[in-house]
């Protein structure tokens, strides 16, 4: 079993839907939990950082974090094409999921 | 404030040579960390320097090294190029200590190229 599933997608989504993006991890040992979105032929970038179970919530985004399930979500309000992007969610700083794709249409 | 850079951009290189790259860090930024990302495999950790000393590692073959420098500009090599290190290959550096260290903030890349 991988530590971190990730469903790739792609994603696709009509502007302005709400879009939930979800990870699962096997590794009790993780206690900080980033999302991060990477546009295409560019470096990921840090969305959202959290370590507490519970939600956090920042503009258009909110994460969530649900360390007895270990589960983690990153939710995203009111999607614009802009938002068309990878999200990859991270773990104390060096695991990654896979990334999962979405397009947001017009 | 300036963000990572990396370079080369682009490269392209035949199996069997050798390849550097080359990361400079947010300035103050004392920990570099080095990544390859490839569609199979997503993003995975290669090796993290943190004041010129290599303070983790990943599960990769030793083909890849790196160093870092005392301005924290860090370089990796992988020698022996083989087809499968085609990828893209991030560097993310943070500031190494302290509170929120987990946050790191990831430069644009060098696209790597095995033929």
């Amino acid at each position: 079993q991988k530590e971190v599933e990730q469903d790739p997608g792609p994603l696709s989504v009509p502007e302005g839907a709400i879009v939930s993006l979800n990870c699962t991890y096997s590794n009790s040992a993780f206690q900080y939990f980033m999302w991060y979105r990477q546009y295409s032929r560019k470096g990921p970038e840090l969305l959202m950082y959290t370590y507490s179970s519970g939600n956090k919530e920042d503009g258009r985004f909110t994460a969530q974090v649900d360390k007895s399930s270990k589960y983690i979500s990153l939710f995203i309000r009111d999607s614009q094409p802009s938002d068309s992007a990878t999200y990859l969610c991270g773990f104390n700083k060096f695991y990654f999921g896979s990334g999962t794709k979405l397009n947001v249409k017009p | 404030k300036a963000g990572v850079t990396q370079t080369p951009r682009y490269l392209i290189k035949t199996r069997g040579q050798q390849v550097t790259l080359s990361c400079s860090p947010i300035s103050g930024h004392r920990s570099v960390s080095w990544y390859q990302q490839t569609p199979g495999q997503g993003l995975q950790f290669l090796f993290e320097y943190f004041s010129e000393t290599q303070r983790n590692k990943g599960n990769f073959p030793g083909r890849f090294s790196g160093r870092q420098f005392s301005n924290s500009r860090s370089e990796m090599n992988v020698s022996t190029l083989e087809l499968g290190d085609s990828a893209l290959y991030l560097c993310a550096s943070s500031w190494g200590t302290g509170a929120q260290e987990e946050t790191q903030y990831f430069g644009p890349g060098t696209r790597l190229l095995v033929l």
